[in-house]
């Protein structure tokens, strides 16, 4: 295991359901990351928090919406999803300033109907 | 702009046989670079990585990965391929100064018995 735990696994809801994924990890580091992966497409980066403070959003649209309590928890705040949402949501933990690799958590299958 | 690029959607090789990844970058500054690998169902896991020194780094499981300032590349290489090597590579980048992560689009690596 890596260190990252993410739940749920899996997760399938409608268009109009509210639902929330979690991340934590437990390896003191400094910095978390939602990233997407869809199928034949490069890894997108969602939202970056270091030090508990958000500092990357590339874009994302606004039903998705991240909260990080404090430097081992993550989440990300699902709302009025559309079909192309459906996708692996995958946390990942840094340690800022250094030259330490980011760790992945398993990941979330998201299906939206 | 910083980028990766991993040109080979799959690769397919025989059981026994050497394999080559391949993954090209771009970065304005000196990079770090990585390679993750990612099974079915998994999130990503570290193999290896580059940060200075030495060309030739070695990794987890057997792999090594050569980096090449001039040809800006970072293939990801195994003498001796396993059925279990079958899997989604990723390239990753970062610049040293930076906590953001590039990632490739990944490459499928069949390995056949």
């Amino acid at each position: 295991e890596t260190g990252v735990t993410q739940t749920p696994r899996h997760l399938v809801m409608g268009m109009t359901n509210k639902k929330s994924l979690k991340c934590e990890q437990h390896l003191g580091h400094n910095a978390m990351y939602w990233y997407k992966q869809s199928a034949k497409k490069p890894l997108e980066l969602m939202f970056v928090y270091s030090l508990e403070e958000r500092v990357e959003n590339n874009s994302v649209p606004s039903r998705f919406s991240p909260e990080c309590p404090n430097s081992s928890h993550l989440f990300l705040h699902l709302h009025t999803l559309q079909p192309e949402d459906s996708a692996l949501y995958l946390c990942a933990s840094s340690q800022q300033g250094t030259e330490l690799e980011q760790y992945f958590g398993p990941g979330t299958r998201l299906t939206v109907t | 702009a910083q980028s990766v690029a991993q040109p080979e959607d799959q690769v397919n090789v025989a059981e026994g046989n050497p394999l080559t990844v391949k993954c090209t970058y771009s970065v304005s500054g000196n990079p770090y670079l990585f390679w993750y690998v990612q099974y079915p169902n998994r999130g990503l896991q570290f193999l290896l990585k580059y940060i200075t020194g030495d060309n030739l780094v070695k990794g987890s499981y057997g792999f090594e990965a050569e980096f090449n300032k001039s040809q800006t590349s970072f293939h990801l290489k195994k003498p001796s391929a396993l059925v279990s090597d079958s899997a989604l590579y990723f390239c990753a980048v970062r610049e040293y100064n930076f906590n953001k992560f590039y990632f490739g689009s990944g490459t499928k690596l069949n390995v056949k018995p």
